[in-house]
This record gives C-alpha cells, sequence and structure tokens, in this order.
C-alpha cells in the first residue's frame, strides 16, 4: 500500500472557482503534513504545513486535516491562473527523519 | 523565511564522469539535509538523508558507492554522482529542515539541479 495517495488529475477549474485537493496517507502515526506547490521544471515550494485535526487558513488556502480518517486537503479560494502548477501532499515518516511525498496533482485555473 | 540554494543549477556531462552538486542553508543550520530525485511527471523520491557530520542514511534501492553524500558542516552537504550514466539523467533537489518555533520541524527546498549526462 502507498503511504501517500493523491489523485493525479489534472484537476480543471475556472479562475475564481474553489479548488479542492485530496490527500490520504497510511501511516495512522503520522503527525505532521505539508502541501507543497511545484511548477513544472521547479523545485517544491511549502504553502501549508497542519499538525492538527481541523482546519488552517492562509490567506486563500486552507489546509483541512483529519486523522481519523487520515485525510489531509488543500483549497484553494478564488482560484487564478498562475494557481496551475502541481500540488503535493507529503507526510513525515514513520521514524519522524523525512517526508514522504504523494505522486501530486495536477491543477490547471482557466481564466 | 528559511532559503536553500543549490549549485549548480544544471550540468552536462559525459558518461563515466563524476559530478558534485552542493547545497546550502543560507540562513539557518541544518542539521539534517535531504536528497531527492526527480524523473519527469514522477514524483520526489527521497534518496538519502544526511546528518551533520555522520554517514548518510541511502533509501533502499540507492546505491550508496555511487551517490556520494557528504554533510560536512551544519549548512552545507554535497553530492557526488560517481560515473555518471544516461540513466542517471534526472532533476536532483535538496532540502533542509528547519526547527521552527514550537518545536516542528519544516523542510525547506533548494531549488533543483538538472543533471543531463551523455
Amino acid at each position: 500500500q502507498k503511504e501517500v495517495e493523491q489523485n493525479s488529475g489534472p484537476l480543471s477549474v475556472p479562475e475564481g472557482a474553489i479548488a479542492s485537493l485530496n490527500c490520504t496517507y497510511s501511516d495512522r502515526g503520522s503527525q505532521s503534513f505539508f502541501w507543497y506547490r511545484q511548477y513544472s521544471g521547479k523545485s517544491p515550494e511549502l504553502i501549508m504545513s497542519i499538525y492538527s485535526n481541523g482546519d488552517k487558513e492562509d490567506g486563500r488556502f486552507t489546509a483541512q486535516l483529519n486523522k481519523a480518517s487520515q485525510y489531509v486537503s488543500l483549497l484553494i479560494r478564488d482560484s487564478q491562473p498562475s494557481d496551475s502548477a502541481t500540488y503535493l501532499c507529503a507526510v513525515i515518516n514513520q521514524a519522524g527523519t523525512a517526508l514522504i511525498f504523494g505522486k501530486g496533482t495536477t491543477l490547471s485555473v482557466s481564466s | 523565511g528559511a532559503v536553500v540554494s543549490q549549485h549548480p543549477s544544471w550540468v552536462i556531462c559525459k558518461s563515466g564522469t563524476s559530478v558534485k552538486i552542493e547545497c546550502r542553508s543560507l540562513d539557518f543550520q541544518a542539521t539534517t539535509m535531504f536528497w531527492y530525485r526527480q524523473f519527469p511527471k514522477q514524483s520526489l523520491m527521497l534518496m538519502a538523508t544526511s546528518n551533520e557530520g555522520s554517514k548518510a542514511t541511502y533509501e533502499q534501492g540507492v546505491e550508496k558507492d555511487k551517490f556520494l553524500i557528504n554533510h560536512a558542516s551544519l549548512t552545507l552537504s554535497t553530492l557526488t554522482v560517481t560515473s555518471a550514466h544516461p540513466e542517471d539523467s534526472s532533476f536532483y533537489i535538496c532540502s533542509a529542515r528547519a526547527r521552527l518555533a514550537g518545536g516542528y520541524n519544516e523542510q525547506f527546498f533548494g531549488p533543483g539541479t538538472r543533471l543531463t549526462v551523455l
């Protein structure tokens, strides 16, 4: 079983809409969760980190965590064409020593 | 914010040569750095975890004699691809762990090094 799973997409939304990105993880003991954005040919950029159940908001981004369901999501409000990228969900591994990444979801925002 | 640099940004080399990639944390000390590899349209794959002053821990399937990692200081880690071959052509990305207020750790990534082996 893969440790971090994401729908590869592409997820297409019109400009101004809400984009919803989902991620599930297999290690119930995981405590730290991250969303990274990666533009083509570039390295990942940290967008959000979340450590406790519930919602965490930062500007247009909201991360949601449900540890019971082993589910973490990222909502992007008022999506812009510049948000078009691959979004990577990442979880600290069992040893607490490294990030394990999902394969990423490609988001396309059309103007 | 925490800044991580990598050098070089891209490199082209002949098959059989060795290539060294540097990773530096510019405004923080990183006791742990990580090396990832990413092939086109695939996710990042962790190659090894590098702790300052000790030997790197390699992930299963990664040849430690081929990918030499040195973490000589709290701000510098190097990855040397020895006897590179075309199948080693990839995007190599390092990241450094920063300890934040509240005790949480976050990883910040360098800009990556694109290696092409002819």
